[in-house]
Protein backbone atom coordinates (compact mmCIF):
# COMPACT_ATOMS: atom_id res chain seq x y z
CA UNK A 1 0.00 0.00 0.00
CA UNK A 2 1.12 3.70 -0.47
CA UNK A 3 0.53 7.22 1.99
CA UNK A 4 1.43 10.19 0.84
CA UNK A 5 1.86 13.02 3.17
CA UNK A 6 1.36 16.66 2.34
CA UNK A 7 3.28 18.11 5.39
CA UNK A 8 1.58 22.29 4.81
CA UNK A 9 -2.77 22.63 4.97
CA UNK A 10 -2.29 25.84 3.98
CA UNK A 11 0.83 28.01 1.78
CA UNK A 12 0.34 31.91 1.67
CA UNK A 13 2.74 34.04 -0.02
CA UNK A 14 2.92 36.83 -1.62
CA UNK A 15 2.56 37.50 -5.75
CA UNK A 16 5.86 37.00 -7.86
CA UNK A 17 7.66 35.24 -4.94
CA UNK A 18 8.85 31.82 -5.31
CA UNK A 19 6.76 28.62 -3.48
CA UNK A 20 7.59 24.87 -2.59
CA UNK A 21 4.80 22.93 -1.77
CA UNK A 22 6.10 19.90 0.16
CA UNK A 23 4.97 15.91 -0.46
CA UNK A 24 6.80 13.29 1.20
CA UNK A 25 5.19 9.26 0.10
CA UNK A 26 5.95 5.79 1.76
CA UNK A 27 5.65 2.32 -0.60
CA UNK A 28 7.18 -0.52 -0.68
CA UNK A 29 7.18 -0.68 -4.15
CA UNK A 30 8.43 1.72 -7.41
CA UNK A 31 5.38 4.18 -7.98
CA UNK A 32 4.40 6.92 -10.19
CA UNK A 33 4.01 10.31 -8.90
CA UNK A 34 2.03 13.04 -9.80
CA UNK A 35 1.05 16.75 -8.81
CA UNK A 36 -3.17 18.29 -9.85
CA UNK A 37 -4.61 21.68 -9.25
CA UNK A 38 -8.24 22.13 -8.32
CA UNK A 39 -9.74 25.49 -8.62
CA UNK A 40 -12.51 25.97 -7.19
CA UNK A 41 -15.59 24.43 -8.04
CA UNK A 42 -13.43 22.28 -10.62
CA UNK A 43 -12.26 19.27 -10.61
CA UNK A 44 -8.37 18.28 -10.18
CA UNK A 45 -6.57 18.95 -13.65
CA UNK A 46 -3.13 17.54 -13.83
CA UNK A 47 0.24 19.93 -13.13
CA UNK A 48 3.05 16.79 -14.03
CA UNK A 49 3.93 13.64 -13.49
CA UNK A 50 6.75 11.32 -13.24
CA UNK A 51 7.30 8.17 -14.62
CA UNK A 52 10.93 7.89 -14.86
CA UNK A 53 13.93 9.19 -16.47
CA UNK A 54 15.49 12.91 -15.50
CA UNK A 55 13.83 13.63 -11.60
CA UNK A 56 13.44 17.01 -12.51
CA UNK A 57 9.74 17.51 -14.60
CA UNK A 58 8.52 20.19 -15.78
CA UNK A 59 4.88 20.99 -15.88
CA UNK A 60 2.26 23.33 -17.13
CA UNK A 61 1.84 26.60 -15.70
CA UNK A 62 5.43 26.94 -15.14
CA UNK A 63 5.39 24.68 -12.38
CA UNK A 64 8.06 21.96 -11.84
CA UNK A 65 8.68 19.17 -9.49
CA UNK A 66 12.17 16.91 -8.10
CA UNK A 67 11.66 13.32 -7.78
CA UNK A 68 14.26 12.54 -4.63
CA UNK A 69 13.87 8.85 -4.03
CA UNK A 70 16.20 8.60 -1.08
CA UNK A 71 14.02 10.91 0.63
CA UNK A 72 10.94 10.08 -0.72
CA UNK A 73 9.75 13.30 -1.61
CA UNK A 74 8.32 14.85 -4.99
CA UNK A 75 8.47 18.62 -3.81
CA UNK A 76 6.68 21.29 -6.68
CA UNK A 77 7.85 24.99 -7.23
CA UNK A 78 7.41 27.64 -8.97
CA UNK A 79 10.00 30.33 -9.38
CA UNK A 80 7.15 33.05 -9.38
CA UNK A 81 3.39 32.56 -8.62
CA UNK A 82 0.44 34.39 -9.59
CA UNK A 83 -2.81 35.58 -8.05
CA UNK A 84 -4.10 33.00 -10.81
CA UNK A 85 -2.29 30.12 -9.11
CA UNK A 86 -4.29 30.18 -6.00
CA UNK A 87 -5.94 27.01 -5.94
CA UNK A 88 -5.41 23.66 -4.13
CA UNK A 89 -2.59 21.61 -4.85
CA UNK A 90 -2.67 17.50 -4.46
CA UNK A 91 0.42 15.40 -4.46
CA UNK A 92 -1.05 11.51 -5.61
CA UNK A 93 1.07 8.13 -6.10
CA UNK A 94 -0.01 5.50 -8.18
CA UNK A 95 1.92 1.32 -8.40
CA UNK A 96 2.82 0.67 -11.91
CA UNK A 97 1.07 -2.37 -13.45
CA UNK A 98 2.90 -5.25 -11.49
CA UNK A 99 1.04 -4.38 -8.17
CA UNK A 100 -2.34 -4.76 -10.25
CA UNK A 101 -3.28 -1.57 -8.74
CA UNK A 102 -4.64 1.48 -11.15
CA UNK A 103 -5.77 3.85 -8.72
CA UNK A 104 -4.32 7.19 -7.68
CA UNK A 105 -3.76 7.70 -3.62
CA UNK A 106 -3.93 11.18 -3.07
CA UNK A 107 -2.47 13.33 -0.21
CA UNK A 108 -5.12 15.83 1.97
CA UNK A 109 -3.98 18.78 -0.30
CA UNK A 110 -2.43 22.09 0.64
CA UNK A 111 -3.93 25.30 -0.21
CA UNK A 112 -1.70 27.52 -2.16
CA UNK A 113 -2.81 31.21 -1.43
CA UNK A 114 -1.76 34.07 -3.09
CA UNK A 115 -1.55 37.64 -1.93
CA UNK A 116 -1.09 40.81 -4.06
CA UNK B 1 -17.23 15.37 -25.37
CA UNK B 2 -13.98 17.16 -24.64
CA UNK B 3 -13.30 15.95 -20.94
CA UNK B 4 -15.15 13.69 -17.79
CA UNK B 5 -18.96 15.00 -17.43
CA UNK B 6 -20.62 14.30 -14.65
CA UNK B 7 -24.25 14.50 -13.52
CA UNK B 8 -25.98 15.80 -11.63
CA UNK B 9 -23.48 18.79 -10.63
CA UNK B 10 -25.74 19.15 -7.33
CA UNK B 11 -27.65 17.32 -5.26
CA UNK B 12 -29.73 17.57 -2.07
CA UNK B 13 -30.78 14.21 -0.94
CA UNK B 14 -32.97 13.70 2.58
CA UNK B 15 -31.55 10.92 4.27
CA UNK B 16 -32.47 7.58 3.78
CA UNK B 17 -32.74 8.37 0.01
CA UNK B 18 -31.59 6.71 -3.11
CA UNK B 19 -29.26 8.60 -5.10
CA UNK B 20 -27.46 7.66 -8.44
CA UNK B 21 -24.73 9.49 -10.32
CA UNK B 22 -23.81 9.75 -13.44
CA UNK B 23 -20.11 9.56 -15.26
CA UNK B 24 -19.71 10.10 -18.71
CA UNK B 25 -15.76 9.56 -19.48
CA UNK B 26 -13.69 10.50 -22.40
CA UNK B 27 -14.53 8.87 -25.91
CA UNK B 28 -12.70 5.59 -25.76
CA UNK B 29 -11.08 6.06 -22.65
CA UNK B 30 -10.77 1.86 -21.07
CA UNK B 31 -10.39 2.77 -17.61
CA UNK B 32 -12.96 4.46 -15.42
CA UNK B 33 -12.56 5.44 -11.74
CA UNK B 34 -15.07 7.12 -8.92
CA UNK B 35 -13.37 9.08 -6.22
CA UNK B 36 -15.30 10.15 -2.85
CA UNK B 37 -13.69 13.61 -1.60
CA UNK B 38 -14.94 15.02 1.50
CA UNK B 39 -14.94 18.65 2.30
CA UNK B 40 -11.55 19.55 3.13
CA UNK B 41 -9.87 16.39 2.39
CA UNK B 42 -7.73 14.73 -0.65
CA UNK B 43 -10.10 12.66 -2.81
CA UNK B 44 -10.28 8.82 -2.25
CA UNK B 45 -10.70 5.94 -3.99
CA UNK B 46 -13.92 4.27 -4.75
CA UNK B 47 -13.68 1.68 -7.37
CA UNK B 48 -12.32 0.99 -10.82
CA UNK B 49 -13.72 -0.60 -14.18
CA UNK B 50 -11.65 -1.59 -17.35
CA UNK B 51 -14.26 -1.46 -19.71
CA UNK B 52 -17.29 -3.18 -18.65
CA UNK B 53 -15.40 -5.23 -15.26
CA UNK B 54 -15.03 -3.79 -12.44
CA UNK B 55 -12.11 -4.76 -11.19
CA UNK B 56 -10.99 -3.04 -7.92
CA UNK B 57 -14.04 -2.09 -5.43
CA UNK B 58 -11.99 -2.05 -1.91
CA UNK B 59 -12.31 1.96 -1.94
CA UNK B 60 -16.49 1.30 -1.50
CA UNK B 61 -16.98 2.15 2.40
CA UNK B 62 -20.54 0.12 2.11
CA UNK B 63 -22.54 -2.49 1.19
CA UNK B 64 -24.85 0.96 0.59
CA UNK B 65 -22.63 1.87 -2.04
CA UNK B 66 -22.56 0.19 -6.21
CA UNK B 67 -21.02 1.43 -8.88
CA UNK B 68 -21.60 -0.15 -12.87
CA UNK B 69 -20.53 0.17 -16.31
CA UNK B 70 -22.65 -1.93 -18.61
CA UNK B 71 -21.94 -1.15 -21.28
CA UNK B 72 -18.20 -0.34 -20.93
CA UNK B 73 -18.80 3.49 -21.41
CA UNK B 74 -21.09 5.38 -19.25
CA UNK B 75 -20.77 4.75 -15.62
CA UNK B 76 -23.04 5.01 -12.60
CA UNK B 77 -22.52 4.91 -8.46
CA UNK B 78 -25.22 4.30 -6.78
CA UNK B 79 -25.87 5.12 -2.93
CA UNK B 80 -28.48 3.26 -0.98
CA UNK B 81 -30.69 4.64 2.19
CA UNK B 82 -28.18 7.74 1.99
CA UNK B 83 -26.31 8.84 5.56
CA UNK B 84 -24.95 12.36 6.86
CA UNK B 85 -21.88 10.48 5.91
CA UNK B 86 -21.97 10.04 2.67
CA UNK B 87 -22.37 14.21 2.00
CA UNK B 88 -19.19 14.98 -0.20
CA UNK B 89 -18.04 15.11 -3.49
CA UNK B 90 -17.92 12.23 -5.82
CA UNK B 91 -15.30 12.65 -8.58
CA UNK B 92 -15.43 10.23 -11.97
CA UNK B 93 -11.95 10.13 -13.99
CA UNK B 94 -11.22 8.34 -16.96
CA UNK B 95 -8.15 7.11 -19.00
CA UNK B 96 -7.00 5.49 -22.10
CA UNK B 97 -4.96 2.66 -20.65
CA UNK B 98 -6.22 -0.49 -21.02
CA UNK B 99 -3.98 -3.39 -20.04
CA UNK B 100 -1.26 -2.05 -19.33
CA UNK B 101 -0.45 1.20 -17.22
CA UNK B 102 1.53 3.32 -18.70
CA UNK B 103 1.05 5.94 -16.49
CA UNK B 104 -1.62 7.51 -19.12
CA UNK B 105 -2.65 10.96 -17.86
CA UNK B 106 -6.46 10.91 -15.56
CA UNK B 107 -8.73 13.01 -16.53
CA UNK B 108 -11.34 14.06 -14.04
CA UNK B 109 -14.91 15.29 -14.16
CA UNK B 110 -15.93 18.01 -12.04
CA UNK B 111 -17.67 15.78 -9.72
CA UNK B 112 -21.28 15.60 -8.54
CA UNK B 113 -21.42 17.61 -4.72
CA UNK B 114 -23.98 15.57 -2.82
CA UNK B 115 -25.28 16.95 0.74
CA UNK B 116 -27.51 14.70 2.32
CA UNK B 117 -29.97 16.41 5.11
Amino acid sequence: AQSVTQLDSQVPVFEEAPVELRCNYSSSVSVYLFWYVQYPNQGLQLLLKYLSGSTLVKGINGFEAEFNKSQTSFHLRKPSVHISDTAEYFCAVSAPMDTGRRALTFGSGTRLQVQP
Amino acid sequence: GAGVSQSPRYKVAKRGQDVALRCDPISGHVSLFWYQQALGQGPEFLTYFQNEAQLDKSGLPSDRFFAERPEGSVSTLKIQRTQQEDSAVYLCASSLEGQGFSGNTIYFGEGSWLTVV
